[in-house]
């Protein structure tokens, strides 16, 4: 069975940029969750997507925002880059809204 | 709201000593309590939880960690350390039915085991 995986392993952007990360979930899994951890920080939950709806969001302007498909893989999106986002990029999925989650290896964005 | 404080942000420890890893929670509601795992270029392993019942869980490598309401606490123990343990580890609570949705982190504990 495959776990989640994320891609791409890093990423450098410069401030103003955009930039799109993608997650596949564990295979039978119909939620995903992402969250950011910041160097010497816990991670900070994103958002949640069950079955293709955002269902929670934490404290994060609007310009983050994701996606999930049909087959439960799902994107985060982040417009107008700022120095503060660079970060460890988690993605996690579970299969269900109320049920242990799984977590990927992460994606590393820079932001110069 | 709920939140997490980790006390520690590094605990040496030699091999095959105890070591404990302090936990506080602060939760208005019913709280779900976690301790999370992560080596090193690695992503976040759940380690164990407590959902309800028992208030001392425990994991299948050794460490246990006990709910206490009356301190707001959830602290991580393990009799004997080994090298392997040497990652970082993060205590987490939600509020949240179920408990997985909308997890809050602590800062994480570094455990470095020495030789």
């Amino acid at each position: 069975e495959t776990g989640v995986t994320q891609s791409p392993t890093h990423l450098i952007k410069t401030r103003g940029q955009q930039v799109t990360l993608r997650c596949s979930s564990q295979s039978g899994h119909n939620t995903v969750s992402w969250y950011q951890q910041a160097l010497g920080q816990g991670p900070q939950f994103i958002f949640q997507y069950y079955r293709e709806e955002e269902n929670g969001r934490g404290n994060f302007p609007p310009r983050f925002s994701g996606l999930q498909f049909p087959n439960y893989s799902s994107e985060l999106n982040v417009n107008a880059l700022e120095l503060d986002d660079s970060a460890l990029y988690l993605c996690a999925s579970s299969p269900g809204q109320v049920n242990e989650q799984f977590f990927g290896p992460g994606t590393r964005l820079t932001v110069l | 709201a709920q939140s997490v404080t980790q006390l520690d942000s590094q605990v040496p420890v030699f091999e095959e000593a105890p070591v404990e890893l302090r936990c506080n929670y602060s939760s208005s509601v019913s709280v779900y309590l976690f301790w999370y795992v992560q080596y090193p270029n690695q992503g976040l392993q759940l380690l164990l939880k407590y959902l309800s019942g028992s208030t001392l869980v425990e994991s299948i490598n050794g460490f246990e960690a006990e709910f206490n309401k009356s301190q707001t606490s959830f602290h991580l123990r393990k009799p004997s350390v080994h090298i392997s343990d040497t990652a970082e580890y993060f205590c987490a609570v939600s509020d949240r039915p179920g408990g997985y949705q909308k997890v809050t982190f602590g800062t994480g504990t570094k455990l470095q085991v020495i030789p």
